[in-house]
């Protein structure tokens, strides 16, 4: 079955400054790859998501960049903020399946 | 505005006590997807519906029950909740005509006393 691993585990970053949280996937079958955010206490938020048949998608400050070849994929935040401090999670699925493996998730911290 | 509702947001058992969380949902999704989350840890799915379609993960234990009574409402039982089934309890919806896009529910937090 699919496996996403995701780096880094934690990610301090000081306000302004780039955030970069990256993740490997196992099954080249994968074809769907949202990123979620999670506040504390709250239910995951999808905030971007990218589709195998593009290699980048930008929403505003958000970016998210997909190899194929390569079965990786990156999230990239800039100009952050300190709203911006969560915990991210990436994950992968194959349409078939309808289902989600996640990343094992990182604690994105903004320092003022 | 369309949501996916869960409740309570706070559930406090006893060991062995069985209780069930609810999960509603206003957006006429026809896939609706339950996962325990450990803290600090991903999402783990139990189990999804499709439909009335119930489709169980190979290893999720059999003290995890779900009904799906109509569209827009689905239950999470758990038996005989032992300490190890404190955790996040999230809902999840998909429009089947949606690539795969999944919404979450706030969660359930579960505490095993």
């Amino acid at each position: 079955g699919e496996n996403v691993e995701q780096h880094p585990s934690t990610l301090s970053v000081q306000e302004g400054d780039s955030a970069v949280i990256k993740c490997t996937y196992s099954d080249s079958a994968s074809n769907y790859f949202p990123w979620y955010k999670q506040e504390l206490g709250k239910g995951p938020q999808l905030i971007i998501d990218i589709r195998s048949n593009v290699g980048e998608k930008k929403d505003q400050r958000i970016a998210v960049t997909l190899n194929k070849t390569a079965k990786h994929f990156s999230l990239h935040i800039t100009e952050t903020q300190p709203e911006d401090s969560a915990v991210y999670f990436c994950a992968a699925s194959t349409g078939g399946a309808q289902k989600l493996v996640f990343g094992q998730g990182t604690r994105l911290t903004i320092n003022p | 505005d369309a949501m996916v509702i869960q409740n309570p947001r706070y559930q406090v058992t006893q060991f062995g006590k069985p209780v069930t969380l609810s999960c509603s949902q206003t957006l006429n999704h026809n896939v609706m997807y339950w996962y325990q989350q450990k803290s600090s840890q991903a999402p783990k799915l139990l189990f999804h519906y499709y439909d009335k379609d119930f489709n169980n993960e190979a290893d999720t234990p059999d003290n995890f029950q779900s009904r799906r009574p109509n569209t827009s409402f689905c239950f999470l039982d758990i038996r005989s909740p032992g300490l190890g089934d404190a955790a996040m309890y999230l809902c999840a919806t998909k429009n089947r005509f949606s690539y795969n896009e999944q919404f979450f529910g706030p969660g359930t937090r579960l505490t095993v006393l």
